[in-house]
C-alpha cells in the first residue's frame, strides 16, 4: 500500500542553520506530494506541493524537490528561524483522494 | 484563499455525554470532507470520508456509532462523539476538499477535546 517515512525527531538548530528533513514515499502510480505545516494547538498549513516527477515545490524559503527515481520528496531550508518551529508533515495523495500523512517531524529552532 | 473553520476550538465534557464538532468551508463549496484524529506527538489519523448527501465511509477501526458524521450541505459537516469517555480525548481535525482546485485539501485549526 502507500506509505510515507520521514526522519525521526525532534530536530534541534541554531538560527540561521540550514534544514534538511528526509521524507521517502512507497506509492502505486504517481502520486501527488505535499509538505505540510502544524504550529503548535493549531491544524495543519499547507507548505508546498509537488504533482509530478522533477518538479520543485517552495514556499517562505522551504523548497523539496519530487525524486521519482529515490522515492523522495525531502525539506530543506537555507536559514532556519525561530518562527520555523513547528511539526511537519509529509504527505502523499494518489487519485483515490485520500492523504496519506508520515509521521511528523518536530523542529526546535534556538535563538 | 480558502478556508475552513472549525467550532468549538476547545470542548470539555464530561463522561457520557456527546459533542457535536462542526466544520465549514467558507468560500467554497466541498462535496468532500475528511475527519482525522491526532493524538499528542503524532500524526494524522483518517477517521472518516464525509460525502455531501450521502453516508461517511469510515476507516478500518473507526466506530461509526460512535462517530456520527452528518454531511448535511456542501459547506457544512458535523462529527458528533456519542457518549463519550476519557479515552475519545483528543485533538480532531477536520479537512475540506476543493473540486476547482484540483481537490486540494484545506484543513480546520482543529478541535481539543477532552473528556472528564
Amino acid at each position: 500500500g502507500n506509505s510515507v517515512t520521514q526522519m525521526e525527531g525532534p530536530v534541534t538548530l541554531s538560527e540561521e542553520a540550514f534544514l534538511t528533513i528526509n521524507c521517502t514515499y512507497t506509492a502505486t502510480g504517481y502520486p501527488s506530494l505535499f509538505w505540510y505545516v502544524q504550529y503548535p494547538g493549531e491544524g495543519l498549513q499547507l507548505l508546498l506541493k509537488a504533482t509530478k516527477a522533477d518538479d520543485k515545490g517552495s514556499n517562505k524559503g522551504f523548497e523539496a524537490t519530487y525524486r521519482k527515481e529515490t522515492t523522495s520528496f525531502h525539506l530543506e531550508k537555507g536559514s532556519v528561524q525561530v518562527s520555523d518551529s513547528a511539526v511537519y508533515f509529509c504527505a502523499l495523495k494518489t487519485g483515490g483522494f485520500k492523504t496519506i500523512f508520515g509521521a511528523g517531524t518536530r523542529l526546535f529552532v534556538k535563538a | 484563499g480558502a478556508v475552513v473553520s472549525q467550532h468549538p476550538s476547545r470542548v470539555i465534557c464530561k463522561s457520557g455525554t456527546s459533542v457535536k464538532i462542526e466544520c465549514r468551508s467558507l468560500d467554497f463549496q466541498a462535496t468532500t470532507m475528511f475527519w482525522y484524529r491526532q493524538f499528542p506527538k503524532q500524526s494524522l489519523m483518517l477517521m472518516a470520508t464525509s460525502n455531501e448527501g450521502s453516508k461517511a465511509t469510515y476507516e478500518q477501526g473507526v466506530e461509526k456509532d460512535k462517530f456520527l458524521i452528518n454531511h448535511a450541505s456542501l459547506t457544512l459537516s458535523t462529527l458528533t462523539v456519542t457518549s463519550a469517555h476519557p479515552e475519545d480525548s483528543s485533538f480532531y481535525i477536520c479537512s475540506a476538499q476543493n473540486a476547482d482546485r484540483g481537490n486540494e485539501q484545506y484543513f480546520g485549526p482543529g478541535t481539543r477535546l477532552t473528556v472528564t
